[in-house]
C-alpha cells in the first residue's frame, strides 16, 4: 500500500516563503517520479512540478518557474517543494503524487494534501 | 497551455452508461497516448482510474474504460452505480513547457 503524507502548509503573507514536505514511508520511493499538483475551487487541478526518480530532471509550470524548487531525498523517502515569493494566486491545496509510468505521465498515488493560504 | 475542456456535468440513472469527453489539441491529447483519468470524491484526493488512454490500474472496476479519437479522449462508465458519483478529471502529457495539463473537471451525478 503506497502512502504519501504531505506537511508544511499554512497561512503565509505575500512575498514570503514556505517549504512543503511529502513523506513516503514503506515503499520504494526511489523508483517513482514525483509531482506536486495543486487545486483551487476556481482553477481546478493544476500541475506544478515534477522531479525524476533520480532527481536529475525537474520541470515546472510557467507560473512558478524561478519561485518554486522541487527536490527529493531518496535516502529519507521525502519530497520537498520550496516556495518563495508567494502570491495570492498560489493559495491552494497542494498534493504530492507519485508515478512509475513512461515519462511519469500519470499520477498514480496521491497524498491527502496540505493547504497553503497566501494572505496579508 | 490551456486546460483541457470537459463538460461541467454529466448525469445518468443507475445501470446506465455515461461518457465524459476531454478535448485538447494536437499538442497534448492528440499528440500523445498519455491521457489519464481521475476520480475525486468530496474532501478526498484524486484517484487514478485510467492511464495511457485505456489502461486500468489494478483494483479499478472494469466498468471504467477509456478511449481516444483525434484530439478528444473519453471516459465511459458502464453500469452506473451510486458510488460513481464524484468529480472526474482528465490529464494529458504535452511535451511543452507546461509538461502536464488537466481538464476542467466533470461532476457526475447518479439520478
Amino acid at each position: 500500500q503506497v502512502r504519501l503524507v504531505e506537511s508544511g502548509g499554512g497561512v503565509v503573507q505575500p512575498g514570503k516563503s514556505l517549504r512543503l514536505s511529502c513523506a513516503a514511508p514503506g515503499f520504494t520511493f526511489s523508483n517513482y517520479g514525483m509531482h506536486w499538483v495543486r487545486q483551487t475551487p476556481g482553477r481546478g487541478l493544476e500541475w506544478v512540478a515534477v522531479i525524476w526518480s533520480d532527481g536529475r530532471n525537474k520541470y515546472y509550470t510557467d507560473s512558478v518557474k524561478g519561485r518554486f524548487t522541487i527536490s527529493r531525498d531518496n535516502s529519507k523517502n521525502t519530497l520537498f517543494l520550496q516556495m518563495n515569493g508567494l502570491r495570492d494566486e498560489d493559495t491552494a491545496i497542494y498534493y504530492c503524487a507519485g508515478s512509475t509510468t513512461t515519462w511519469y505521465t500519470s499520477f498514480d498515488y496521491w497524498g491527502q494534501g496540505t493547504l497553503v493560504t497566501v494572505s496579508s | 497551455q490551456s486546460a483541457l475542456t470537459q463538460p461541467a456535468s454529466v448525469s445518468g440513472s443507475p445501470g446506465q452508461s455515461i461518457t465524459i469527453s476531454c478535448t485538447g489539441t494536437s499538442s497534448d491529447v492528440g499528440g500523445y497516448n498519455f491521457v489519464s483519468w481521475y476520480q475525486q470524491r468530496p474532501g478526498k484526493a484524486p484517484k487514478l482510474m485510467i492511464y495511457a488512454v485505456s489502461n486500468r490500474p489494478s483494483g479499478v472496476s472494469n466498468r471504467f474504460s477509456g478511449s481516444k479519437s483525434g484530439n478528444t479522449a473519453s471516459l465511459t462508465i458502464s453500469g452506473l452505480q451510486a458510488e460513481d458519483e464524484a468529480d472526474y478529471y482528465c490529464s494529458s502529457y504535452t511535451g511543452g513547457s507546461i509538461v502536464y495539463v488537466f481538464g476542467t473537471g466533470t461532476k457526475v451525478t447518479v439520478l
